[in-house]
């Protein structure tokens, strides 16, 4: 089954303890994304990588890294995570051109206090 | 820099009317348009996909326009019900994933 993976589904931590979010696809999409949703404002991107080893900025990359080591996992890396970091995050992967949809992890919901 | 923007933000009909939802995006070099719903606290799940040499698709009482000339894309919900209520994303694909801000339909019964 084609899938997007992230985890953890839920987190609550603490300012300043640096944590990383899983994604893994299984679709050997080439693209793949981050984005925060919250409310009111939508999707906001933060990372998005082309392909291994190519990633660039989104509109909110700040506070935020990512890396793309191998082609199914994109994670999202919190160096040191502060409250305007809680929020629900999305990683999403598609195929590059045309025809390729676009898919969604279940999401993970931040918690920073 | 592609813009997508979704219009209306909120939409409120009668169980049984017909939604038409807009979107628009400011770049016509896209490879695909995709329509998405989202519930509230949920993640997202896929509608229809559009690619840039279609003009319309369809999937049971959904339809979905594309006109990339325009920079044009239409959702339509035939016959709509209360369980339709959910925000709906539209999405463009050039060299990365955009999304508009949504709307959010309430279906009342």
């Amino acid at each position: 089954e084609a899938q997007v993976t992230q985890n953890p589904r839920y987190l609550i931590t603490v300012t300043g303890k640096k944590l990383t979010v899983t994604c893994s696809q299984n679709m050997n999409h080439e693209y793949m994304s981050w984005y925060r949703q919250d409310p009111g404002l939508g999707l906001r991107q933060i990372y998005y990588s082309m392909n291994v080893e190519v990633t660039d900025k989104g509109d909110v990359p700040e506070g935020y890294k990512v890396s793309r080591k191998e082609k199914r996992n994109f994670p999202l890396i919190l160096e040191s995570p502060s409250p305007n970091q809680t929020s629900l995050y999305f990683c999403a992967s598609s195929g590059v051109g045309g025809g390729t949809e676009a898919f969604f992890g279940q999401g993970t919901r931040l918690t920073v206090v | 820099k592609q813009e997508v923007t979704q219009i209306p933000a909120a939409l409120s009909v009668p169980e049984g009317e017909n939604l038409v939802l807009n979107c628009s995006f400011t770049d016509s070099a896209i490879y695909n348009l995709q329509w998405f719903r989202q519930d509230p606290g949920k993640g997202l799940t896929s509608l229809l996909l559009i690619q840039s040499s279609q003009r319309e698709q369809t999937s049971g009482r959904l339809n979905a326009s594309l006109d990339k000339s325009s920079g044009r894309s239409t959702l339509y919900i035939a016959a709509s019900q209360p369980g339709d209520s959910a925000t709906y994303l539209c999405a463009v694909l050039d060299y990365k994933l955009s999304f508009g801000a949504g709307t959010t339909v309430t279906v009342r019964a």
